[in-house]
């Protein structure tokens, strides 16, 4: 398996642009997560999806953040519009509910300018 | 309070030493304690969980937890410069996610 795949690995934008990140997750895990990493803040949990069904969204800082999963294979987060302050690593994870916990991809490190 | 609390560090210790790593928590329904590995712009990746009071001891590495004290640690002996990372706490009780700590920048000093 080639694990949980994110794309792009790097976007620079300018403010007030729309940006979108996208995930693939393992095949077969039924939860997807996303996150963003600040060295302020740590791992913050945005969203999270339990067979394509947003269970909780309460880390998801503004309307501005949205996030879908139209079907098992696919996820997409995205801000619209972006500010400065979405400067950060956005990873996705995906689980199958087991004590081997959650597989991370490798990040799309977001800069807005 | 929060949920896990982790030092930031950074910790930097020579080549050889043990290391320390540890965390706190205030939810006592946790019941699986995992640690998470980060290299440089890669994402976390499981390093070993522990289910439960107890050590769980793999190669180099020791987990430890007290579940009287709400306290895990991390231990890693004869430390390498391949071991210097962000190392990440995590709890989880199976019904709910994951909880996470902020993470230990890890320095090992050649």
């Amino acid at each position: 398996d080639a694990g949980v795949i994110q794309s792009p690995r790097h976007e620079v934008t300018e403010m007030g642009q729309e940006v979108t990140l996208r995930c693939k997750p393992i095949s077969g895990h039924n939860s997807l997560f996303w996150y963003r990493q600040t060295m302020m803040r740590g791992l913050e949990l945005l969203i999270y999806f339990n067979n394509n069904v947003p269970i909780d969204d309460s880390g998801m800082p503004e309307d501005r953040f949205s996030a879908k999963m139209p079907n098992a294979s696919f996820s997409t987060l995205k801000i619209q519009p972006s500010e400065p302050r979405d400067s950060a690593v956005y990873f996705c994870a995906s689980s199958s509910g087991t004590v081997y916990g959650y597989t991370f991809g490798s990040g799309t490190r977001l800069t807005v300018v | 309070q929060k949920e896990v609390e982790q030092d930031p560090g950074p910790l930097s210790v020579p080549e050889g030493a043990i290391v320390s790593l540890n965390c706190t928590y205030s939810n006592s329904a946790f019941q699986y304690f995992m640690w998470y590995r980060q290299y440089s712009r890669k994402g976390p990746e499981l390093l070993m969980y522990t289910y439960s009071s107890g050590n769980k001891e793999d190669g180099r590495f020791t987990a430890q937890v007290d579940k009287s004290s709400k306290y895990i640690s991390l231990f890693i002996r004869d430390s390498q410069p391949s071991d210097s990372a962000t190392y990440l706490c995590a709890m989880w009780n199976r019904d709910d996610k994951i909880i996470f700590g902020k993470g230990t920048r890890l320095h090992i000093l050649p």
